[in-house]
């Protein structure tokens, strides 16, 4: 079965400097793999996924994240925070080949940014 | 497009009465989630409809979880006899699913369970 940890439960940055979250995975093969942003009171959005492609993803809102099988790592990265980046961030690995459609989330990492 | 709507957006419910959450995905999805998001927590899995397969119940809590999907479309959440710990929100996510590649999930805004 595959997992996903996020390494860090809360990140707090400056407004206008870089963003790292950080996801690494467990799978016994190549997982499809997506990250998920969810705002105060909205519901959750996708931000990008990888699918065995390019192995660097950009998403929407200037984020992208790079795909490391050696590392077993997605992490979420923006070279410039917005105050309108605060928000909950997921990683998700799939079951895909094997449970094509089996999700599974990680706890989340909480993004602050400060002005 | 319509998106995936859920009913109710809010609901209070006295412990050990039974609730119902409705879930309408978007048309021609065939994949059909319910996670539960508890205060401050991540998303926990509770069930997955794949169109007529048999569905996927290895997240229900307990036996007083239930869900069913009627006609490949509208999704019903049933909890009987609440307790408190069943607050939270509840969330239902679409995709078109079949197999291939893993395709995203599209999320509605959720029910709030509050049990008193």
């Amino acid at each position: 079965a595959q997992s996903v940890t996020q390494l860090d439960s809360h990140v707090s940055v400056s407004e206008g400097t870089p963003v790292l979250l950080r996801c690494n995975y467990s799978s016994s093969y190549s997982p499809s793999l997506f990250w998920y942003v969810q705002h105060p009171n909205k519901g959750l959005q996708l931000l990008l996924k990888y699918t065995s492609a390019a192995t660097l993803v950009k998403g929407i809102n200037g984020f992208e994240a790079e795909f490391k099988k050696s590392e077993t790592s997605f992490h979420l990265t923006k070279p410039s925070a917005h105050m309108s980046d605060a928000a909950e961030y997921f990683c998700v690995v799939s079951g895909w080949p094997y449970n094509n459609n089996d999700m599974r989330f990680g706890a989340g990492t909480r993004l602050t940014v400060k002005p | 497009g319509a998106g995936v709507s859920q009913s109710p957006s809010n609901k209070v419910t006295e412990k050990g009465k039974d609730v119902e959450l409705r879930c309408d995905p978007i048309s021609g999805h065939t994949a059909l989630y319910w996670y539960r998001q508890s205060l401050g927590q991540g998303l926990e899995f509770l069930i997955y409809f794949q169109g007529n397969s048999a569905p996927d119940k290895s997240g229900l809590p307990s036996d007083r979880f239930s869900a069913e999907r009627t006609g490949g479309s509208v999704s019903t959440l049933t909890i009987q006899r609440t307790q408190q710990e069943d607050s939270a929100v509840y969330l239902c996510a679409s995709s078109l699913g079949g197999t291939g590649v893993s395709y995203e999930q599209y999320f509605g805004p959720g029910t709030r369970l509050t049990v008193t």
